[in-house]
This record gives structure tokens, C-alpha cells and sequence, in this order.
């Protein structure tokens, strides 16, 4: 069964941190890892898609890597800001006939002043 | 609006009613999903078609769901009889298809269920 895990499960940190998140999963025969943004009451922003050909994307003060031989992802958050602060989950593409995505449960992250 | 809309945003109703959530995808996109979230989880698979042919609907937990997308575009999930433990924050997304980065999905803002 594919599982997608990610600890922890919250995070606080001062503002200014560079900070790690990380995913892992069960099958590495994964085609994308898309990481999402949850704000509350809010749907889920799309913030970096790895191909499996990739080992990692950048987009801002973000980046997020892929390691399929380990089934391991993480997103790095450089110099934390209070905005930052909302639920990332990241998710696996196993492509196919499986047009779905799999979802961990998020890291519930706060970013204090 | 070019981004993936759903309506209603909220919907309360009562146990046994039915109900139908609408997904509007962005525009071109050949692919929609729907998910289902409850709270403290990520979102869980439904179903989801290319067009309009439902590719896969694994996900959907018994024969009171049911999704339509007639003419390759608007998608409609529909709960039969509803029962509390429906009650959820239910997430559409639609993509370009295909594979690699022509899958990464966008979701709308979703529709939070309360059945009482």
C-alpha cells in the first residue's frame, strides 16, 4: 500500500529560521511529488512539482527536494517569515491509471514574531 | 477567475437528504479529481476523469456517491441519503493530464458538509 508520512507533525519556530520539512514514502516508483500550502478556510496552493527525473525544484525562498531511492522528500524554507505560518502537506503521483494523488497529514507550521 | 471554483462553499443539511457539489475546473484542463478531507488528514481520493469518462472511482466509499462530468468540463459529486459521517471538506482539482508536470494539480477552495 502506498503511504505517505510526514514529520512532524507541527513545527514552531522564531522568525528568521531556515527550516526543513519532511515527507516520506512507501513506493518509490513515484512519477511527481507536488508540495502543497493549507491556509485555514482556504483551499490548497501549489507550491513546488518534482518530476521523478528531478532532484529538486526552487521556487523564492523555497525549495524542495527528491530522493526516490530513499523515499524521501523535504522542503527547506529559507529565513521564515509569519506568513509562512499555514499546514504543508506534500503528496505522491504514481501515475498511470492512478490519476491520484496521495497525501500526508501536513506539518502544521507556526512562525512566531 | 482562473482558477478552480466550487459551490455551494458551505452546505448544511439533514441526515437522509441528498446533496450535489459542483466543480468548475480551469479552463483546458482535460483532468478533475475529487478528494475528500477530514480534519488533522490530508485529502483522500474519490474519483477522477479525463474528459468526461470517470478513469478511476476506487475511492468513492459506497454506492451513495456518485460523480458525473457530462460534458468534459463542470463535475458534479452527488451524496445520496446523507449520513453524518459524510460530514467532511469535500476538494476539487483539475490539471492539464498526462504525466510529469502536466499533472500537477490545482485545487479549489473546496465545500465544507455538515450533515446534522
Amino acid at each position: 500500500k502506498q503511504e505517505v508520512t510526514q514529520i512532524p507533525a507541527a513545527l514552531s519556530v522564531p522568525e528568521g529560521e531556515n527550516l526543513v520539512l519532511n515527507c516520506s514514502f512507501t513506493d518509490s516508483a513515484i512519477y511527481n511529488l507536488q508540495w502543497f500550502r493549507q491556509d485555514p478556510g482556504k483551499g490548497l496552493t501549489s507550491l513546488l512539482l518534482i518530476q521523478s527525473s528531478q532532484r529538486e525544484q526552487t521556487s523564492g525562498r523555497l525549495n524542495a527536494s527528491l530522493d526516490k531511492s530513499s523515499g524521501r522528500s523535504t522542503l527547506y524554507i529559507a529565513a521564515s517569515q509569519p506568513g509562512d505560518s499555514a499546514t504543508y502537506l506534500c503528496a505522491g503521483d504514481y501515475g498511470g491509471s492512478q490519476g491520484n494523488l496521495i497525501f500526508g497529514k501536513g506539518t502544521k507550521l507556526s512562525v512566531k514574531p | 477567475g482562473a482558477g478552480v471554483s466550487q459551490s455551494p462553499r458551505y452546505k448544511v443539511t439533514k441526515r437522509g437528504q441528498d446533496v450535489a457539489l459542483r466543480c468548475d475546473p480551469i479552463s483546458g484542463h482535460v483532468s478533475l479529481y475529487w478528494y475528500r478531507q477530514a480534519l488533522g488528514q490530508g485529502p483522500e481520493f474519490l474519483t477522477y476523469f479525463n474528459y468526461e469518462a470517470q478513469q478511476d472511482k476506487s475511492g468513492l466509499p459506497n454506492d451513495r456517491f456518485s460523480a458525473e462530468r457530462p460534458e468534459g468540463s463542470i463535475s458534479t459529486l452527488t451524496i445520496q441519503r446523507t449520513e453524518q459521517r459524510d460530514s467532511a471538506m469535500y476538494r476539487c482539482a483539475s490539471s492539464l493530464g498526462g504525466q510529469g508536470p502536466y499533472n500537477e494539480q490545482f485545487f479549489g477552495p473546496g465545500t465544507r458538509l455538515t450533515v446534522l
